[in-house]
């Protein structure tokens, strides 16, 4: 069965440095999401993006955060200057035409 | 966005039948009703979605009331891999938001 791959499984960061989160979603996938899961509580949208462009963020999504798919099958998470607060479960998604949404593993951020 | 409002947990023995309640008293008529599930220490996964008639698929069944208030998840037979965070939630018709908003869900605990 396809599936959605993140790297790494688990990523140790020092405060204020920038971390790369990666996904490979499922290929004739079309629309790319980020969510993010703080120890013991919701998963939490941050951002949407289809046809090479964001097309809907959360208040969560502000300037330190950005997303890329530079190569046509990764899909990248930036967070340019972590704080302790952006410690969590980093999952990406992604959908063929928003019905079914296939998550991965998660990536699980450890800022220190 | 539209709420959902689930219990926030439940208890089932192996091999019953589990019914998990959803009520969503505000939908709309092009909000489709969707489940994901959440094993521990894994990224949610899809299970069931529906509109207005029953739906079936080989993880569970989805009865959606007639009035569409309210909705219920049936895992026919419960195993212990059954055992995770269920969420309802409402996701709009294509061409309105893309995200998926999680609540807390049902935490199903299924005993052996």
């Amino acid at each position: 069965e396809p599936e959605v791959t993140q790297t790494p499984s688990h990523q140790v960061t020092q405060m204020g440095q920038e971390v790369i989160l990666r996904c490979v979603p499922i290929s004739n996938h079309l629309y790319f999401y980020w969510y993010r899961q703080i120890l013991g509580q919701k998963v939490e949208f941050l951002v949407s993006f289809y046809n090479n462009e964001i097309s809907e963020k959360s208040e969560i999504f502000d300037d330190q955060f950005s997303v890329e798919r530079p190569d046509g099958s990764n899909f990248t998470l930036k967070i340019r200057s972590t704080k302790l607060e952006d410690s969590a479960m980093y999952f990406c998604a992604s959908t063929v035409i928003r019905t079914e949404a296939f998550f991965g593993q998660g990536t699980r951020l450890t800022v220190v | 966005d539209a709420k959902t409002t689930q219990p926030n947990s439940m208890e089932s023995n192996e091999e019953e039948p589990v019914h998990l309640p959803c009520n969503h008293s505000t939908i709309s008529g092009t909000d489709y009703i969707h489940w994901y599930r959440q094993l521990p220490s894994q990224g949610p996964e899809y299970v069931i979605h529906g509109l207005t008639s029953n739906v079936n698929n080989r993880m569970a069944s989805l009865a959606i009331a007639e009035d569409r208030k309210s909705s219920t998840l049936i895992l026919h037979r419960a195993t212990l891999r059954d055992a995770a965070v269920y969420y309802c939630i409402l996701r709009d018709a294509p061409g309105g938001s893309e995200k998926l908003v999680f609540g807390k869900g049902t935490k199903l605990t299924v005993n052996p």
